[in-house]
Formats: structure tokens, sequence, C-alpha cells
């Protein structure tokens, strides 16, 4: 999985609680990424990292958050999670983030159940 | 509407044989187009990616052809392994911002022995 790891893997939880996943990296790449994979639907994008300390919101940010204070480290927050949130949650990285022919790697995913 | 539509949605074959996943996509213009693999319990692997200007690429027993005309992709897998039992991903990465991607909802393929 290129040097991603996502923590923890599996996670249930109750409704209202807060919830932080976590991805690190030994890749040393600038992009960071957080999806959601639900059945029925294709991978989306909830936030993006381009860099320490900046982030922008992808198709699906509602009710997250994310913060990047180290390269390697990109974390997901729920605040107050709800059962529209349980989910597979993967990380993924990319070397560069332009519409060019990069790659994105993607973690082992992170298991969430709210209950 | 889905910007990016695969067929079949699931698909069984026995080892040994061929089998061809499709793509279709409505969004333009585009960057490039891939294929991902993805195991049961596991993350998205990159099989191939190609540009507008490419008609085809290998990768191993993976060939994908794109018809940028038609806004078609295909993925034709060569006799098949029980490990080749995985969904199947198509994306489209328009131009523009990065995280411009758009995930098909995959085709899920069985290998029997």
């Amino acid at each position: 999985d290129a040097g991603i790891t996502q923590s923890p893997r599996h996670k249930v939880t109750e409704t209202g609680t807060p919830v932080t996943l976590r991805c690190h990296q030994t890749e040393n790449h600038r992009y960071m990424y957080w999806y959601r994979q639900d059945p029925g639907h294709g991978l989306r994008l909830i936030h993006y990292s381009y860099g320490v300390k900046d982030t922008d919101k992808g198709e699906v940010s509602d009710g997250y958050s994310v913060s990047r204070s180290k390269t390697e480290d990109f974390l997901l927050t729920l605040e107050s999670a709800t059962s529209s949130q349980t989910s597979v949650y993967f990380c993924a990285i990319s070397e560069r983030g332009g519409p060019s022919y990069n790659e994105q790697f993607f973690g082992p995913g992170t298991r969430l159940t709210v209950l | 509407k889905n910007q990016v539509e695969q067929s079949p949605q699931s698909l069984i074959i026995l080892e040994g044989k061929n089998c061809t996943l499709q793509c279709n996509y409505t969004v333009s213009p585009f960057s490039n187009l891939r294929w991902y693999k993805q195991d049961t319990g596991r993350g998205p692997v990159s099989l191939t990616i190609m540009t507008f200007s490419e008609n085809t690429k290998s990768n191993g027993r993976y060939t994908a052809t794109l018809d940028a005309d038609t806004k078609q992709s295909s993925l034709h897998i060569t006799a098949s392994q029980l490990s080749d039992s995985a969904s199947y991903i198509c994306v489209w990465r328009g131009g523009g911002s990065q995280g411009n991607l758009i995930f098909g909802k995959g085709t899920k393929l069985s290998v029997k022995p």
C-alpha cells in the first residue's frame, strides 16, 4: 500500500461522538486525500491537502474537517458522527496534483460504523 | 446522471477465460482515464493510466483501450486467474484543479476454478 497506513482500521462509535481518523505516509508526497466508499457509489472525495496547513473541500465535505500539521500526517475528523457517515474511508497520496499523468496511491482503508 | 458508467455490474467467469469490462464517460474535456483494481478489504491499486492520445495500454494480462471520440474505455483481462477476483474501477480525470477525479461504481469480477 505504497507506504500509507491508516488508523484505526476498524471503528464502531455512537451517534454524536467525535471521531478522528489518521493517515500516515512515508513517501513524502505533497498531496493527500480523504475519500469515502459506499455501496452504490464510486469513491467520493471528502477533503484534500496540497501541503502542510493547506487544505480544501471535496465533493462531500459537510460534517467533516481535516488538518495537516506535518507532511506525513493527514487527519480526518467527524465532529459529531451520524449514521450517514458509516462508510469505508480511504486515504490517498500523490506526488503532484495537477491534471497530469500522476497517480494516486491508496491506503488500506478504515471501516467506520456509527450506531 | 452518472458521469462514469461501468458495465457489467458483476461478472462471473471460469479460470483461464478472457473477459472485457466496459466504461463509458460523459464528461469532457479530460486529462486521462484510469483503471484500478480493488481487492476485497483493500484500497484500489492502479492498473493503467491513459491520456486522450493513447488508444491502448497494457499491464501484464490487463489491456486497457480508449476511444476518446465515443468516450468509451474497456479493460480486457487475458487468461484469468483466481487472483483476478476483485472490483475494477474506471476513473476519469479532468483538466483543472487537482482532486478532480470521477470514479465509476466498479465491476465486481469473480473468477471460479
